[in-house]
């Protein structure tokens, strides 16, 4: 596709379950990045990858949170053992390299809502 | 560590008014400046950036100059419009983190007619 794209779009989990988020990136982009946009805490940074490999996770929340990438293109970010304060929505980007000054393409998000 | 302060809102403008929203930033490095906007039910999408001390970058009648010496990139639009309505967050990166945006908490503007 044109843009980033993610899925599920909406995603309404009981407490306890695990969800697994999905992004593919634009075509050719060797950078993905995971944000987590939720009420009163702004954009919060995830993890990045750089290909395959994500050199910086320490913007995970918790070790029920991890991310992989797989053939340097779809990324997957699963949640275990959910809890009410991962209601978020999860926002997937990426660009055409990891460096200074190129731009970061979002994607629509996922809304997750645990209850 | 890298971070970005901005103005808090909301802001509300009458149509036509002038807008100044303030972006103040600290960093390791040399970072990158952003502005990143987010109309009602649509996703994050670039406005404007950039690269190093003096650019001023630009779009849509938005313009931001990267002032080194103050830290700050200040949003400016010399005349609003309603479909102006979004927030708007500044972000910065820099070589750390692979170039990820680090974001200020995002200033909600509303435009009346």
């Amino acid at each position: 596709g044109a843009g980033v794209s993610q899925s599920p779009s909406n995603k309404v989990t009981e407490k306890g379950k695990d969800v697994e988020l999905r992004c593919d990136p634009i075509s050719g982009h060797t950078a993905l990045y995971w944000y987590r946009q939720s009420l009163g805490q702004g954009l919060e940074f995830l993890i990045y990858f750089q290909g395959n490999s994500a050199p910086d996770k320490s913007g995970l929340p918790s070790d029920r949170f991890s991310a992989e990438r797989t053939g340097g293109s779809v990324s997957t970010l699963t949640i275990q053992r959910t809890q009410q304060e991962d209601s978020a929505v999860y926002l997937c980007a990426s660009s055409l390299a990891g460096t200074g000054g190129n731009t970061i393409y979002f994607g629509e998000g996922s809304w997750l809502t645990v209850v | 560590g890298n971070s970005v302060t901005q103005m808090e809102g909301p802001v509300t403008l009458s149509e036509e008014a002038f807008l100044t929203i303030n972006c103040t930033y600290t960093a390791t490095g040399y970072p990158s400046l952003f502005w990143y906007v987010q109309y009602p039910g649509e996703g994050l999408q670039l406005l404007l950036k950039a690269t190093k001390a003096d650019d001023k970058g630009s779009n849509k009648g938005f313009e931001a100059t990267y002032r080194k010496e103050t830290t700050s990139f200040h949003l400016e639009k010399g005349s609003v419009q309603v479909s102006d309505s979004a927030v708007y967050f500044c972000a910065l990166s820099t070589s750390n983190s692979g170039y990820a945006l680090n974001f200020g908490k995002g200033t909600s503007l509303l435009v009346t007619p």
